[in-house]
């Protein structure tokens, strides 16, 4: 069974800063990392999806990577924004059909302006 | 392109009755899957469909049920709702490489 872990569970930092969130997982064969953005009360939105071949991945300020062997995924933010305040989630895929998601308790983020 | 859309966004049942839920997913997705959000327990998985068949299930009484129809689309259903089953339930579409395309949930508060 694969277990996905975030520490911190909770992030506050000024303006500018650059973020990094941490995500942990048990089964190394992975399939897919995918990291989420959740706003309250909302659904999620995919940031960035790292194929288990792949080391990282990029969009804009975003960079995420991945290392099976040491089972981790970290993600960055680049001088970060008030409107990245949000909780983030990591959801690991495992199985050569299996689409089920399992997903980590999140990081929730606060940029203070 | 139109995403995942969810219907109705917010429901207040009682326990004991049973609600349907409904997802839309993004056009040509044909894998559909299912979560339920609690603060306590988290994102948890519930099934995945694809072209009709139910594929994965989590560990989630036979209570929850669901299906899904020729054009895709998905319902999930949950009979005798009790107070725990107070949650968002988010529905998620796939095509390529698995990358899931969440919906904005569905609010079900169970009095």
């Amino acid at each position: 069974k694969q277990e996905v872990t975030q520490i911190p569970a909770a992030l506050s930092v000024p303006e500018g800063e650059n973020l990094v969130l941490n995500c942990s997982f048990t089964d190394s064969a992975i399939y897919n990392l995918q990291w989420f953005r959740q706003d309250p009360g909302k659904g999620l939105t995919s940031l960035l999806l790292i194929q288990s071949s792949q080391r990282e991945q990029t969009s804009g300020r975003l960079n995420a990577s991945l290392d099976k062997s040491s089972g981790r995924s970290t993600l960055y933010i680049a001088a970060s924004q008030p409107g990245d305040s949000a909780t983030y989630l990591c959801a690991a895929s495992v199985g050569s059909n299996d689409y089920k998601l399992s997903f980590g308790a999140g990081t929730t983020v606060t940029v203070r302006a | 392109k139109a995403g995942v859309t969810q219907t109705p966004r917010y429901l207040i049942k009682t326990r004991g009755q049973q609600v349907t839920l409904s997802c839309s997913p993004i056009s040509g997705h044909r894998s559909v899957s299912w979560y339920q959000q609690t603060p306590g327990q988290g994102l948890q998985f519930l099934f995945e469909y694809f072209s009709e068949t139910q594929r994965n299930k989590g560990n989630f009484p036979g209570r929850f049920s669901g299906r899904q129809f020729s054009n895709s689309r998905s319902e999930m259903n949950v009979s005798t709702l009790e107070l725990g089953d107070s949650a968002l339930y988010l529905c998620a579409s796939s095509l390529a490489l698995r990358e899931q395309f969440f919906g904005p949930g569905t609010r079900l508060t169970v009095l």
